[in-house]
């Protein structure tokens, strides 16, 4: 167990559809960042938290919102989902230095 | 952005072989790390090598930075060492905490046969 959380495992929801992953980061972790891995993308950064507050974005597309609450956890919100949202997302937390940086397990998402 | 390339893309090798992973990048960065991601998908970080060589039982690594690679060394394999290898690199490091994105490679493929 990395100490990093990801709710669910695995989700099959349908196009246009809405879901929510959540993480839970490692006790300590101020930093969660999510990520997408697809098999024609790879893996690429999608958008940090710090404390609260967003500090970075990568590729995030408009439809994927993310969110950090005050308990640390986070939430990444996809709408309108499309067949080529199909991935493993995951999620990442850091104390703030990148050694800390620890992966959940990830949650794999099908669109059908 | 910064490119990553690792090489090579796919790897097979029988127990007990030693291997090396290379990963070049084309700017310099802040940190790299290495990580393992197992047959069922679990990313594994193995090490935090902006610089210099690290020992991890079979596993080192070594990063010459001012040259843009870095090398994962996997002795006497086993078959557990299977999966994919990522390298990622960090460009930035922001102020006040916290640190940018990773930039992954495409990974080398990994299989050790019995």
């Amino acid at each position: 167990d990395s100490g990093v959380t990801q709710t669910p495992k695995h989700l099959i929801t349908a196009t246009g559809q809405r879901v929510t992953l959540r993480c839970s980061p490692r006790s300590g972790d101020l930093s969660v960042y999510w990520y997408q891995q697809s098999l024609d993308q790879g893996l690429q950064f999608l958008i940090q938290y710090y404390n609260g507050e967003e500090r970075a974005k990568g590729n995030i597309l408009e439809r994927f919102s993310a969110q950090q609450f005050p308990d640390l956890h986070s939430e990444l919100n996809l709408s309108s989902l499309e067949l080529g949202d199909s991935a493993l997302y995951f999620c990442a937390s850091s104390e703030g230095d990148i050694r800390g940086y620890t992966f959940g397990s990830g949650t794999r998402l099908t669109v059908v | 952005g910064i490119q990553v390339e690792q090489s090579p893309p796919d790897l097979i090798l029988q127990e007990g072989a030693n291997s090396t992973l290379r990963c070049n990048f084309s700017d310099s960065v802040n940190n790299l790390q290495w990580f393992h991601q197992n047959p069922w998908g679990q990313l594994i970080n193995l090490f935090y090598i902006p610089s210099g060589t690290k020992q991890n039982g079979r596993l080192s690594a070594t990063t010459v930075a001012t040259e843009r690679y870095s090398l994962l060394y996997i002795s006497s394999s086993q078959t557990t060492d299977s999966g994919v290898y990522f390298c990622a690199v960090l460009v930035t490091i922001r102020a006040g905490g916290g640190a940018d994105g990773l930039t992954f490679g495409k990974g080398t493929h990994l299989i050790i046969q019995p």
